[in-house]
């Protein structure tokens, strides 16, 4: 199917892990991209090309990919990391984000 | 400094047009895709098109709720890309806001603060 599927939440008490899936038949061909949006601010960048980190991304941000999923994971998430985050992939003439998840830390 | 800087959203009644635009600076503008991305109150980020680098032809793609409505442009000597709206409805009131692609990091490495559109009568 060519869309990306997220949960539309995620909550964990701070110093835990957070993981938050997207999934699509298209994660299996094509990069995945991962954005963090806080409220009234633009996304940032957070993971690249499936599972790499933008400088300036600190390292608990780590993202994975197996078969049609793809995951971004928050090690010992922290307070101000509670934003919505989007999955995102790109075909040739095709854009999609996946329909974000709220990320709830405390 | 990368900087993406969105402008021209307002309020416009239904039926009427408006044009973005999208001025870039800090980085050499010619060599990057332009994707626009909107974002409605209380929803998602959702995709709405991009116009390539000349280096790739410089040509469109749009998403198919906006497809024969919208139109992407680009002046390149300008830094600027431009977002044209036509026939504009209720439900294109959204944040806009410019990303570019085609980076090293890939798509979406430095986006613009939005410009809003609201559609009212």
């Amino acid at each position: 199917s060519y869309e990306l599927t997220q949960p539309s939440s995620v909550s964990v008490s701070p110093g835990q892990t957070a993981r938050i899936t997207c999934s699509g038949d298209v994660v299996a061909k094509r990069y995945t991209q991962w954005f963090q949006q806080k409220p009234g601010q633009a996304p940032v960048l957070v993971i690249y090309k499936d599972s790499e980190r933008p400088s300036g991304i600190p390292e608990r941000f780590s993202g994975s990919s197996s078969g049609t999923t793809v995951t971004l994971t928050i090690s010992g998430a922290q307070v101000e990391d509670e934003a919505d985050y989007y999955c995102y992939s790109a075909a040739l003439n095709n854009v999609l984000f996946g329909g974000g998840t709220k990320l709830t830390v405390l | 400094e990368v900087k993406l800087v969105e402008s021209g959203g307002g309020l416009v009644q239904p039926g009427r047009s408006l044009r973005l635009s999208c001025t870039g600076s800090g980085f050499i503008f010619g060599d990057y895709a332009i994707y626009w991305v909107r974002q409605a109150p209380g929803k998602g980020l959702e995709w709405v098109g991009f116009i390539r680098s000349q280096a790739y032809g410089g040509t469109t793609e749009y998403a198919a709720s906006v497809k024969g409505n919208f139109s992407i442009s680009r002046n390149d000597s300008k830094r600027i890309a431009y977002l044209q709206m036509n026939s504009l409805k209720t439900e294109d009131t959204a944040v806009y806001f410019c990303t570019r692609g085609g980076g090293d990091y890939g798509d979406g490495d430095f986006w613009g603060q939005g410009t809003l559109v609201t559609v009212s009568p």
